[in-house]
């Protein structure tokens, strides 16, 4: 089994839809989790830390279930401009290492 | 503006050639990583430096060799050893214990490509 593994889509969706995004880890003892966000040959930015209590930045919500082990990704009115692959990012416990999953590609149509 | 620059933005590797991947950071971290990504794929992690003239392996680091000579440089080799370098390069820095609210910075990373 992989350790961070995501559905690698596409997830197609039109403008204003709601789309939600999973990712399980296999390692309970994980501390540290992070959506980044990646265009088309360019570099990975993050775009939201994953807190135990789960939290919220404009359209996107990011929550953790440690009992199932995943983190989810919700995009609330997509903009064309949210098209991207999006990469789950686990930190194992006691670790500076970062494992990234796979990524799930949107794409937002008009 | 502080940042990290990876150079060149494209390179070709003949065949038995070594090459090397440049990585610049101003961000005064401590912290340097090296990642490969192939299409369809995560990041893997080649090597990591946490120190100056101190670096570890990473998950697939046969075939590349690094230094870190200098807080600000983190350069790549690609060896002739590595038989399917094609890929996509990128290189990140951070503070040395990434936690909650802590960040990778990339660079824009370097398309290396087999003639």
């Amino acid at each position: 089994r992989k350790e961070v593994e995501q559905d690698p889509g596409p997830f197609n969706v039109p403008e204003g839809a709601t789309v939600a995004f999973n990712c399980t880890y296999s390692n309970s003892a994980s501390q540290s989790f992070f959506w980044y966000r990646q265009d088309c040959r360019k570099e990975p930015k993050l775009l939201m830390s994953v807190y135990s209590s789960g939290n919220e930045d404009g359209r996107f919500t990011a929550q953790l279930n440690r009992a199932s082990q995943y983190i989810s990704l919700l995009i609330r009115d997509s903009k064309l401009s949210d098209s991207a692959t999006y990469l789950c990012v686990v930190t194992p416990y006691n670790t500076d290492k970062l494992i990234f999953g796979t990524g799930t590609r949107l794409q937002v149509f008009p | 503006d502080g940042g990290i620059t990876q150079s060149p933005k494209y390179l070709f590797r003949k065949e038995g050639q070594n090459v090397t991947l440049s990585c610049e950071q101003n961000l005064n971290h401590d912290a340097m990583y090296w990642y490969r990504q192939d299409p369809g794929q995560g990041l893997r992690l080649i090597y990591y430096s946490q120190i100056v003239n101190d670096f570890q392996k990473g998950d697939i680091a046969e075939g590349y060799s690094v230094s870190r000579e200098k807080k600000e440089s983190f350069p790549l080799t690609v060896t002739s050893a590595q038989k399917n370098p094609t890929a996509f390069y990128l290189c990140a820095s951070s503070t040395p214990h990434l936690g909650i609210n802590e960040k990778l910075f990339f660079g824009s990373g370097t398309q290396l490509s087999v003639l």
